[in-house]
């Protein structure tokens, strides 16, 4: 059973960075699809971009473009998602979550909260 | 972008009534690949439906979808006390993937 496990909550100030880790069990890491969603409060789920977890190969929302970075550590079978020039209103739950048996979202992480406050 | 329209924006219904949930797309989602998901609080959505119409694995019986193109419904033949939560609906056919803005099941 495969299972992604996010890292813990963050407290950012504007204008900074935050990396949001995903670790996914098992050892077929590489032939996984990583996405990011985030939620804002009150808000509808937001899609945020992906990686072939295999060869490294990305793919961002537009609206992100420019701002956030996924990238892997295979050995740690570990995912990254990287936001800069935070705001308030990144304010958000991150979660990692990916296609397994179907095309759509099978598995979630458990999500990271990421509050951006001065 | 396809904008994903869900109605109601709430629904109450008694347990072992039947909830008819709506999502309608801006434009024709590809291969019809239409997701529902359901999302109760603190919680990471989880996937029922997939294809429209395919229910995920362990996912019950009286969660059905269907609908193709542009108008696709969730069905809840019966309600369950733990049916009561938030469904989301997505497109993965087209990019970027795009979420509707939620129907909340209340009890009533």
């Amino acid at each position: 059973q495969v299972q992604l496990v996010q890292s813990g909550a963050e407290v950012k100030k504007p204008g900074a960075s935050v990396k949001v880790s995903c670790k996914a069990s098992g050892n077929t890491f590489i032939s996984y699809a990583i996405h990011w969603v985030r939620q804002a409060p009150g808000q509808r789920l937001e899609w945020m971009g992906w990686m072939n977890a295999g060869n490294g190969n990305t793919k961002y929302s537009q609206k992100f473009q420019g701002r956030v970075t996924i990238t892997r550590d295979t050995s740690a079978t570990t995912a990254y998602m990287e936001l800069s020039s935070l705001r308030a209103e990144d304010t958000a739950v991150y979660y990692c979550a990916g296609p397994i048996a179907t095309m759509a979202f099978d598995i979630w992480g458990q999500g990271t909260m990421v509050t951006v406050s001065s | 972008d396809i904008v994903l329209t869900q109605s109601p924006g709430t629904l109450s219904l008694s347990p072992g009534e039947r909830a008819t949930l709506s999502c309608r797309a801006s434009q024709s989602v590809s291969n019809n690949y239409l997701a529902w998901y359901q999302q109760k609080p603190g919680q990471a959505p989880r996937l029922l439906i997939y294809g429209a119409s395919s229910r995920a694995t362990g996912i019950p019986d009286r969660f059905s979808g269907s609908g193709s193109g542009t108008d696709f419904t969730l069905t809840i033949s019966r309600l369950e006390p733990e049916d009561f939560a938030v469904y989301y609906c997505q497109q993965y056919g087209n990019s970027p993937r795009t979420f509707g803005q939620g129907t909340k099941l209340e009890i009533k």
